[in-house]
């Protein structure tokens, strides 16, 4: 099984700054089967990223993915109010698929 | 538009079964390449992938709980069935179902709003 290590637990940032978020995984993601998911209080998860790098339908340019093999990021190039969340990566390369941990975005 | 639901009891007790359904509308699991998953999450905690079918019936499960779960489909009532045997009350959590939009990937476009189930004497 694969294991998905996201760092770090919380990010304290202001409105506008950026956001880099890491997901790390024990053994190699084979297609780059890695998805990034935001979550708020309350709600279900929402699917931004695919692909390591495609946005989903409807999600903002300041969202993008990168990374191959065990070291994936999302970068949020300026935080919008509505951005302040919880992140899940989860690979979907091999089964069974798995989650990270989660990353919080919190208001500096 | 695609939409999921959950339903099912918001509480069961310990060594008990739990069967919950998700009804789904806007697309169809007799379509080639059309999956749906279970995920769970306890409260405060992350998620957890938990099984899966496929439009061709084929099932995946998760490799820690995959002899205490059973996923089935209702192509004709658009439901899928998840259930989960011997309940303790570690397996509280929100249970939500997902839809893949394709077999050959496993990334979840659409979610449900989820399903709370406390395990509780």
């Amino acid at each position: 099984e694969i294991v998905l290590t996201q760092s770090p637990a919380t990010l304290s940032l202001s409105p506008g700054e950026r956001a880099t978020l890491s997901c790390g995984a024990s053994q190699s993601v084979s297609s780059s089967y890695l998805a990034w998911y935001q979550q708020k209080p309350g709600l279900a998860p929402r699917l931004l990223i695919y692909d390591a790098s495609s946005r989903a339908t409807g999600i903002p340019d300041r969202f993008s993915g990168s990374g191959s093999g065990t070291d994936f990021t999302l970068t949020i190039s300026r935080l919008e109010p509505e951005d302040f969340a919880v992140y899940y990566c989860q690979q979907y390369g091999s089964s069974p698929w798995t989650f990270g941990q989660g990353t919080k975005v919190e208001i500096k | 538009q695609v939409t999921l639901r959950e339903s099912g009891p918001a509480l069961v007790k310990p060594t008990q079964t739990l069967t919950l359904t998700c009804t789904f509308s806007g697309f169809s699991l007799s379509t080639s390449g059309m999956c749906v998953s279970w995920i769970r999450q306890p409260p405060g905690k992350a998620l957890e992938w938990l099984a899966r079918i496929d439009w061709d019936d084929d099932k995946y499960y998760s490799t820690s709980l995959k002899t205490r779960l059973t996923i089935s489909k209702d192509t004709s009532k658009n439901q899928v069935v998840l259930t989960m045997t011997n309940m303790d009350p570690v397996d509280t959590a929100t249970y939500y179902c997902a839809r893949i939009g394709s077999c050959m990937t496993g990334y979840f476009d659409y979610w449900g709003q989820g399903t709370l189930v406390t395990v509780s004497s």
